[in-house]
């Protein structure tokens, strides 16, 4: 099993560029969700999916949106990159009462 | 104030020495979480518990629900345990609210 794969894992963008991070998961697992990672905080919960057809904002939203496109696949796409959104992106996954898997991440700059 | 709070934020030990990473929550949870993160970046879970404690390995994990507290220990450290170990808990909605990590380095 592949588990949570998540592309691509290193991107560059311009400020205003857009971009989607794709992430699958062969687990069956209906929960899937996105964080970012910053220096000196945790993981902080961007959109999360509780099962196919929809979707939910977390704590830091704004400046992304999401598609749950099926049970495997959660994407995450930015619009119009901004600095502020250089971070370490992590998709994740959890079957009902299980623990999460994670994807390798996407290290993601914005200049 | 955080809702999960973890101590140390870093620990360095020796190779042999007894480990003990520490995690505080203040809402209810249905299960916390232990988890590894290498240099690197990948995370990996270690141990999801809702009572009592668990073993893998060298690796124990306890977790005491009416003092709202959970520790990691690490028995017989190895150079190899030198990652970042994070403390996530799980509220009733199911997402995982997550404690900001303690680096642990072990030296030889």
């Amino acid at each position: 099993n592949a588990g949570v794969t998540q592309t691509p894992k290193f991107q560059v963008l311009k400020t205003g560029q857009s971009m989607t991070l794709q992430c699958a998961q062969d687990m069956n697992h209906n929960s899937m969700y996105w964080y970012r990672q910053d220096p000196g905080m945790g993981l902080r919960l961007i959109y999360y999916s509780a099962s196919e057809g929809t979707t939910d904002k977390g704590e830091v939203p704004n400046g992304y949106n999401v598609s749950r496109l099926n049970k495997r696949e959660f994407s995450l796409r930015l619009e119009s990159a901004a600095p502020s959104q250089t971070s370490v992106y992590f998709c994740a996954s959890r079957g009902t009462g299980q623990k999460a898997f994670f994807g390798q991440g996407t290290r993601l700059t914005v200049v | 104030k955080n809702e999960v709070e973890q101590s140390p934020q870093n620990l360095t030990a020796q190779e042999g020495e007894f480990i003990t990473i520490n995690c505080s929550y203040s809402v209810g949870i249905s299960a916390l979480h232990w988890l590894q993160q290498h240099p690197g970046g990948g995370i990996v879970s270690l141990f999801m518990l809702s009572s009592g404690k668990k073993k893998h390995g060298r690796l124990i994990a306890t977790i005491n629900i009416q003092e709202k507290h959970s520790s990691l220990h690490i028995t017989a450290s190895h150079p190899r345990d030198s990652a970042v170990y994070i403390c996530a808990v799980t509220k009733s909605q199911g997402n995982l609210i997550f404690g900001k990590g303690t680096k642990l380095s072990v030296k030889p």
